[in-house]
């Protein structure tokens, strides 16, 4: 598959769960991003990776955990969350973090937390 | 600090109507601006950036430096132009260009 994928497309977690959602990018991009997208706040910039090192990090709770491994590939690792947190997740990735520089997304992972 | 208001939640026209997205931005240096939209059930895409200086599915978008803004524009609205509308601007904290975005726009053409 080209472009942005993220797995799983739909997820369902208690607050004591331990869960990872997982990015890849077909692009040959080297900046990555996390956001989060619910229905009461505009889209949130999470996390941003360039050349695998974390740039950005936009006060989000340590219960939040970013990996990134390689250029292509992003995580975001769940622990002890909660229901507040419930909301669409995007990864989108972009040829560098260059001011000019498209962002493309992936279709985003439905996070539900009960 | 980099800062971009959509003042409008929600946009309804009919078809064939003039329709226009505002977009103020707030930022220091000289930015770099985007639309990007998100039709029903498909994932957030580009649909122009400013440097481009080009139309898209028949909507352009004017970087105002006095206003400090950047209106998403089309003479006459489509039905398939139901979406969502994102303005994004892209600043630079550090060495890196991070990106801002604003709350979105709903626009609904009604045929």
């Amino acid at each position: 598959e080209t472009g942005v994928t993220q797995t799983p497309r739909h997820l369902v977690m208690g607050m004591t769960n331990k869960k990872s959602l997982k990015c890849e990018q077909h692009l040959g991009h080297n900046a990555m991003y996390w956001y989060k997208q619910s229905a009461k706040k505009p889209l949130e910039l999470m996390f941003v990776y360039s050349l695998e090192e974390r740039v950005e990090n936009n006060s989000v709770p340590s219960r939040f955990s970013p990996e990134c491994p390689n250029s292509s590939h992003l995580f975001l690792h769940l622990h002890t969350l909660q229901p507040e947190d419930s909301a669409l997740y995007l990864c989108a990735s972009s040829q560098n973090l260059a001011g000019r520089d498209t962002q493309y997304f992936g279709p985003g992972t439905r996070l539900t937390v009960l | 600090a980099q800062r971009v208001t959509q003042p409008e939640k929600l946009l309804s026209v009919f078809k064939g109507a003039p329709v226009e997205l505002k977009c103020n931005y707030s930022y220091s240096g000289s930015p770099e601006l985007f639309w990007y939209v998100q039709y029903s059930r498909q994932r957030l895409q580009l649909l122009l950036r400013h440097i481009s200086r080009e139309s898209i599915k028949g909507f352009t978008a004017d970087l105002n430096k006095g206003e400090t803004s950047f209106h998403l524009k089309k003479p006459f609205a489509q039905e398939e132009d139901s979406a969502m509308y994102y303005c994004a601007l892209s600043g630079r904290t550090g060495g890196s260009y991070i990106p801002t975005f604003g709350r979105g726009t709903s626009l609904i053409v009604h045929p």
